[in-house]
């Protein structure tokens, strides 16, 4: 099992360009997360999946918009990138959406916005 | 809303150290509390896990207790090697889809 995959894995934008940041997962988990994580900072929930065919907004979703493909993928867009959204993406999932259960991480993308 | 507060860090220690990092939580109701652990270049991953108080969560000789009296969950190690050099978060899930809160994290540094 490869687990979690992210694509790319670093990537340098110019102000105002948009990207897709791509994550898929293989365990077939239910629900699935994107995180951002600055420097000295924990990680800050941007949008969630519950189930495939959901998403909702979680703690700083203003710039980013996603998309649940199936139940392996869940992608982050940026539709105008701005040098705030410099930061390191991490995408996440597990079983189910309950208390108890263990997110799994994957690798990471670093962005650039210049 | 849900808060985690982590000790400061970075933390440096010698090889064979006593390791405690220090976490408090604020949460309605039952929190499940977790330790995750950051590699350079990597994503995180579960280092242990405790779903309710009294719980004692242990891997690779890390251990740490849900104390619901005093919401604390402190990670600890009796003798940490060069390898446990990473940064710890520690985190809590609770409420709504089961979404993490996360706290700031801290860096260790083994030097042998």
């Amino acid at each position: 099992n490869a687990g979690v995959t992210q694509t790319p894995k670093f990537q340098v934008l110019k102000t105002g360009q948009s990207m897709t940041l791509q994550c898929a997962q293989d365990m077939n988990h239910n629900s699935m997360y994107w995180y951002r994580q600055d420097p000295g900072m924990g990680l800050r929930l941007i949008y969630y999946s519950a189930s495939e065919g959901t998403t909702d907004k979680g703690e700083v979703p203003n710039g980013y918009n996603v998309s649940r493909l199936n139940k392996r993928e869940f992608s982050l867009r940026l539709e105008s990138a701005a040098p705030s959204q410099t930061s390191v993406y991490f995408c996440a999932s597990s079983e189910a959406g309950g208390n108890t259960d263990t997110q799994y991480f994957g690798p990471g993308t670093r962005l650039t916005v210049l | 809303g849900n808060s985690v507060t982590q000790m400061e860090g970075p933390v440096t220690l010698s090889e064979e150290a006593f390791l405690t990092i220090n976490c408090t939580y604020t949460a309605t109701g039952y929190p499940s509390l977790f330790w995750y652990v950051q590699y350079p270049g990597e994503g995180l991953q579960l280092l242990l896990k405790a779903t309710k108080a009294d719980d004692k969560g242990s891997n690779k000789g890390f251990e740490a207790t849900y104390r619901k009296e005093t919401t604390s969950f402190h990670l600890e190690k009796g003798s940490v090697q060069v390898s446990d050099s990473a940064v710890y978060f520690c985190a809590l899930r609770r409420g709504n889809a089961g979404k993490s809160t996360f706290g700031d994290g801290t860096t260790l540094t083994v030097k042998p």
